[in-house]
């Protein structure tokens, strides 16, 4: 079974400092990859996703991820932290398993946005 | 607006009294799925369906039930809730159409007590 790991449950970065978040998952193929964010209060919404094509993909809010095969990875990154990005972050694998399309969610990864 | 719209948004209620969550979207998507949220686990899936009539277990779905008997709801039945079922449920939506089949819209949650 697929499996997805985000090693970091908090982080804390000031503002304007640049971000990384990190995905690794666990799957013979290429899955779909998402990166989801949860606000405060709020229901998840899709930053952005990895289907095929460029490794390197353009979210909203200025956030990118990057797809590294060779780590099995989809780390997000954005350059400059604004404080409105105080949330929680969510990795996601997409594959077809069962003939169902099955998403797998990381544990996510609690980020905290300092003066 | 396209949205998955749940209800009720809070709900307190005791052990062994069967309760309804509703759900709804109106993008006439095919896959609906219903997941609960806790501290350190991430999301977890507990059912979904690949359309009316069509319904299966997901990764945790002892003490749930669900029904799929119009296209666009998918409510989730604690049929006699427990303690250990107080959590954030979240329902989800996505097309049936190839990769898009994986990118979930949600909706805004129902956070669960039971006592």
């Amino acid at each position: 079974a697929q499996s997805v790991t985000q090693p970091d449950i908090h982080i804390t970065v000031s503002e304007g400092a640049s971000l990384e978040l990190r995905c690794n998952y666990s799957y013979g193929a290429t899955p779909y990859l998402f990166w989801y964010v949860q606000s405060p209060g709020q229901g998840l919404q899709l930053l952005l996703k990895y289907f095929s094509g460029d490794t390197l993909v353009q979210g909203i809010k200025g956030f990118e991820a990057e797809f590294k095969r060779s780590q099995s990875s989809f780390n997000l990154r954005k350059p400059s932290v604004h404080w409105s990005d105080a949330a929680e972050y969510f990795c996601a694998v997409g594959v077809r398993t069962g003939g169902y399309q099955k998403v797998t969610f990381g544990t996510g990864t609690k980020l905290q946005v300092i003066p | 607006e396209a949205q998955v719209t749940q209800n009720p948004r809070y709900l307190i209620t005791v052990t062994g009294k069967k309760l309804t969550v509703t759900c709804s979207q109106n993008m006439n998507h095919e896959y609906m799925s219903w997941y609960r949220q806790d501290p350190g686990l991430g999301l977890r899936q507990i059912y979904y369906s690949m359309n009316v009539e069509v319904t299966d277990k997901g990764d945790v779905p002892e003490g749930y039930k669900v029904s799929r008997k119009e296209k666009r709801n998918f409510p989730l039945i604690l049929e006699s809730p427990s303690p250990n079922q107080t959590s954030l449920y979240f329902c989800a939506s996505s097309s049936g159409q190839g990769p898009y089949s994986y990118e979930q819209y949600f909706g805004p949650g129902t956070r669960l007590t039971v006592t």
